[in-house]
């Protein structure tokens, strides 16, 4: 089954400075990568996602890069800005069912 | 086009009592998955359904917790004699993903927090 390590568990930064987050994961028939970002008492909430045919993939300030050989995707936040402060996790799924398999999170801190 | 929504919102149980959690998944989606958050950590998945099939149980406690989906109406989490450490974030994910697709984009309602005293 799959296992996703996400990394660092916190992260502080100054605004407009750059954010990356890293996650590795194990079941090499993957094919989609999502990143959610969930703050405090709400829903997580889809913010980039990644299919396994494409190394990299923008939204504006945010964009996401896919290592398939090392197994590892990224998301990199620039210009970062104090309302992106949150939790942001990473998934992959297993299985033919599409269940989300979540790493344990990073809390992203942004001090204006 | 209303998104994933779940209800209670909050629900408050002494222990040993029943817990009932409803989630409705976006118009068009016939996937709906359960995932568990305790208090400050990540998602666990629970339960993956379809209309009227439990396609993946597999991360359901064995006692107590059960799930359906009916043909008609939400879908339901349901748990028997809650206890302490049942408390936690409930979130429901629906889906548009067809039978084989490896499209897996999931769609969060804004959960129930389940307390049990």
């Amino acid at each position: 089954g799959e296992n996703v390590e996400q990394h660092p568990s916190t992260l502080s930064v100054q605004e407009g400075d750059s954010a990356v987050i890293k996650c590795t994961y194990s079941d090499s028939a993957s094919n989609y990568f999502p990143w959610y970002k969930q703050e405090l008492g709400k829903r997580p909430q889809l913010i980039i996602d990644i299919r396994s045919n494409v190394g990299e993939k923008k939204d504006q300030r945010i964009a996401v890069t896919l290592n398939k050989t090392a197994k590892h995707f990224s998301l990199h936040i620039t210009e970062t800005q104090p309302e992106d402060s949150a939790v942001y996790f990473c998934a992959a799924p297993t299985g033919n069912t599409g269940k989300l398999i979540f790493g344990q999170g990073t809390t992203l801190q942004v001090k204006p | 086009n209303a998104g994933v929504m779940q209800n209670p919102r909050h629900l408050v149980r002494r222990r040993g009592q029943e817990a009932r959690l409803r989630c409705s998944p976006m118009k068009g989606h016939s996937h709906v998955y359960w995932y568990r958050q305790l208090p400050e950590e990540g998602l666990k998945f629970m339960v993956y359904l379809q209309k009227e099939n439990i396609i993946d149980e597999s991360g359901m406690p064995k006692e107590r917790f059960s799930a359906e989906f009916p043909k008609e109406g939400p879908s339901i989490l349901r748990i028997q004699q809650v206890v302490r450490g049942d408390s936690a974030a409930y979130f429901c994910a629906s889906s548009p993903r067809t039978s084989g697709s490896s499209y897996n984009e999931q769609f969060f309602g804004p959960g129930t927090r389940l307390t049990v005293l």
